[in-house]
């Protein structure tokens, strides 16, 4: 079946302007979780998602930071008033957990490039 | 706290062999390992847990030293697409929320692996 999709692929902002990143998992994954990605880094952890609830926003940098999930499959990441260092790779990640964590693998979109100018 | 992969690059012919290294300065409960191309989603290779239980490629071997929190990825007679960069993700025990258990991925900055003919 079709892997996560994300959208855009590419987005260019300028600084202040609001953006909506989209996330569409693997068909009945339950669990969906949102990273991070600076140029040359390891993914980092935002936030959680278990059906539609978001059981885990710790990683938001700011309060410009908003997730949704609200029918438990399409997610959306919303980033207020753009700064430049939110320019980065935002990828999504969702898993089945048919095994419980920690058995169960993530399936990584390929992310979206954001750039703020 | 980020766990620290090395080496930061490894180049390699085609058939030899690499070795990449995790370490935590937390104790470690699993151990995922990722494989990213340029521009694409990270993939899944190997999972390994806390008492010795793996999932994963056949292809591809990884060990989990629990004493020393560290795993080790070993890639044997390399192809010219085992090409990527590998990231290590680990994880603690599982997070519970509202009676909801879950769990989530600390990655290293990865290990870029170059293979030529």
């Amino acid at each position: 079946g079709a892997g996560v999709s994300q959208s855009p692929r590419y987005k260019v902002a300028k600084r202040g302007q609001d953006v909506a990143l989209r996330c569409d998992p693997i068909s009945g994954h339950v669990s969906l979780f949102w990273y991070q990605q600076a140029l040359g880094q390891g993914p980092e952890f935002l936030t959680y998602f278990q059906n539609e609830a978001q059981l885990d926003k710790s990683g938001l940098p700011s309060d410009r930071f908003f997730a949704e999930r609200p029918e438990g499959s399409v997610s959306t990441l919303k980033i207020q008033r753009t700064q430049q260092e939110d320019s980065a790779v935002y990828l999504c990640a969702s898993s089945l957990m048919e095994q419980g964590w920690p058995r169960s693998p993530l399936h990584f979109g390929n992310g979206t490039r954001l750039t703020v100018t | 706290q980020q766990p620290v992969q090395s080496p930061q690059a490894v180049i390699l012919r085609e058939g030899e062999d690499a070795v990449i290294n995790c370490s935590s300065s937390k104790a470690l409960y699993s151990v995922h390992w990722y494989r990213q191309k340029h521009g694409e989603a990270p993939v899944f290779l190997m999972i390994l847990l806390k008492g010795g239980e793996q999932k994963g490629h056949e292809k591809i071997s990884a060990s989990f030293n629990e004493k020393k929190q560290q795993s080790s990825l070993y890639l044997t007679a390399s192809q010219l697409s085992y090409s990527g960069t590998y990231f290590c993700g680990t994880g603690p025990s599982t997070f519970n929320a509202g009676g909801t258990s879950y769990g989530k991925l600390t990655f290293g900055q990865g290990t870029i692996l170059t293979v030529h003919p």
